[in-house]
């Protein structure tokens, strides 16, 4: 079964700080991996998007990497802002005639001052 | 960039009523379009996919003829909950999936709370 599992379920962390989140995924045939940051009430917003043979990718001071591999994921943020408060969505998309969308079940991230 | 609109933002309605929500691509043509249902601390459900101009895909479990939806243009699909009920308040997102064959195709729109009362 395809599943896409993220870690923590839950993190909380000073401004400031850095984190990183967690995915492990198991679909297949694999197209590519996403982050999205979804703010309390409101749709996600892509963050960054790999194929296969890609291995980090960054935008601002968000880094995910992927091992396919070992079907891995991280997203690493860089010294936090209370902004960066929401949920953090790993999804990976299936190969096909569209590309399906499989959802791991988010990271919410809480920074405080 | 590809923007994904929807309408209305919130909506609270009585039970048994029904109630429509518009997604719209506002910049690019969407051949199909994706319905998500969300519950509170929980992730993306899909609940059916639409293409223009044909019957929508349901996911296991959805009710067709209770979630009706209609992908008349490239911009615009609707969903409507027939005979609302409580269980059915939740967050309802849509994406469009561009024409253009670009990497990262699906946008997603901003949501809509339905609360039925």
């Amino acid at each position: 079964k395809n599943q896409v599992e993220q870690s923590p379920q839950s993190l909380i962390i000073l401004e400031g700080k850095n984190c990183t989140l967690q995915c492990n995924y198991t679909v297949s045939p694999f197209s590519n991996l996403r982050w999205y940051k979804q703010d309390t009430g409101r749709g996600p917003v892509s963050l960054t998007i790999m194929t296969f043979s890609e291995n980090t990718k960054s935008n601002g001071r968000y880094t995910a990497t992927l091992d396919a591999d070992t079907k891995q994921s991280s997203l690493h943020i860089t010294a936090s802002q209370l902004s960066d408060s929401a949920s953090y969505i790993c999804v990976v998309s299936e190969t096909g005639g569209y590309n399906k969308l499989i959802f791991g079940a988010g990271t919410r991230l809480a920074v405080h001052p | 960039g590809a923007v994904v609109s929807q309408h209305p933002s919130w909506v609270i309605c009585k039970s048994g009523t029904s109630v429509k929500i518009e997604c719209r691509s506002l910049d690019f043509q969407a051949t199909t379009m994706f319905w998500y249902r969300q519950f509170p601390k929980q992730s993306l459900m899909l609940m059916a996919t639409s293409n223009e101009g044909s019957k929508a895909t349901y996911e296991q479990g959805v009710e067709k003829d209770k979630f009706l939806i209609n992908h008349a243009s490239l911009t615009l699909s609707t969903l409507t909950v027939t005979s609302a009920h409580p269980e059915d308040s939740s967050f309802y997102i849509c994406s469009a999936e561009a024409q253009q064959a670009t990497k990262d195709r699906q946008y997603f729109g901003p949501g809509t709370r339905l609360t039925v009362t």
